[in-house]
């Protein structure tokens, strides 16, 4: 079945780049996304890729996809206290209205 | 302004009492959706809707159950048969059209006493 994995923690300086990883199972996938949620809070859509990308740059965010072995990452550049919450990497279920998430990888940005 | 309301914030139930929690949304999407979130186990997802009067269990649906009626409304009900029902729920809505984006509200945490 599809499965969605990242690590759980990481944590980084202020000033750094951060780098968040995420595996999928699902080949098919069209839409992948990182969704980013701050504590007491709903998820917020940070960026999305689709599948026949293999990079997307939106101000300080860099998505990149491996679609051979099924790995994306995302990249926070010149981390920020406000970066620190959890990110939430998710694959589009194909054909269905579906969206898998992973654990979330919960970011600390010590000042 | 357009967006997902879920009421209330802070839920206490007692154990074995049922108790219904509140999702409206604005945005005229078609697709809700019900999320259970539970430390280091990312989301789970319950119920969903594609339509009014229409809807399908996801991976966690025991012990819980739903109704469309209208599409700005998709509540939950928790009841005594969930074993384990303290969380953190969220439900969201879904554009029907491109990327397809989830857009989620701000969540209902349930504990049970």
């Amino acid at each position: 079945g599809e499965d969605v994995e990242q690590s759980l923690f990481l944590s980084v300086r202020e000033g750094d780049s951060s780098v968040i990883n995420c595996t999928y199972t699902d080949s098919s996938s069209t839409y992948l996304y990182w969704y980013k949620q701050e504590p007491g809070a709903g998820l917020q859509l940070l960026t999305y890729i689709f599948s026949n990308m293999d990079m997307k740059q939106d101000q300080r965010l860099t998505v990149l996809l491996n679609k051979k072995d099924k790995h994306l990452s995302l990249r926070i550049a010149d981390t920020q206290t406000g970066d620190s919450a959890i990110y939430f990497c998710a694959e589009r279920v194909p054909g269905g209205f579906k969206t898998i998430f992973g654990a979330g990888t919960r970011l600390f940005v010590k000042a | 302004d357009g967006g997902i309301t879920q009421s209330p914030k802070y839920l206490f139930r007692k154990e074995g009492q049922n108790v219904t929690l509140s999702c409206e949304q604005n945005l005229n999407h078609d697709a809700m959706y019900w999320y259970r979130q539970d430390p280091g186990q990312g989301l789970r997802l319950i119920y969903y809707s594609q339509i009014v009067n229409d809807f399908q269990k996801g991976d966690i649906a025991e012990g819980y159950s739903v109704s469309r009626e209208k599409k700005e409304s998709f509540p939950l009900t928790v009841t005594s048969a969930q074993k384990n029902p303290t969380a953190f729920y969220l439900c969201a809505s879904r554009t029907g059209t491109g990327y397809n984006e989830q857009f989620f509200g701000p969540g209902t945490r349930l504990t049970v006493l």
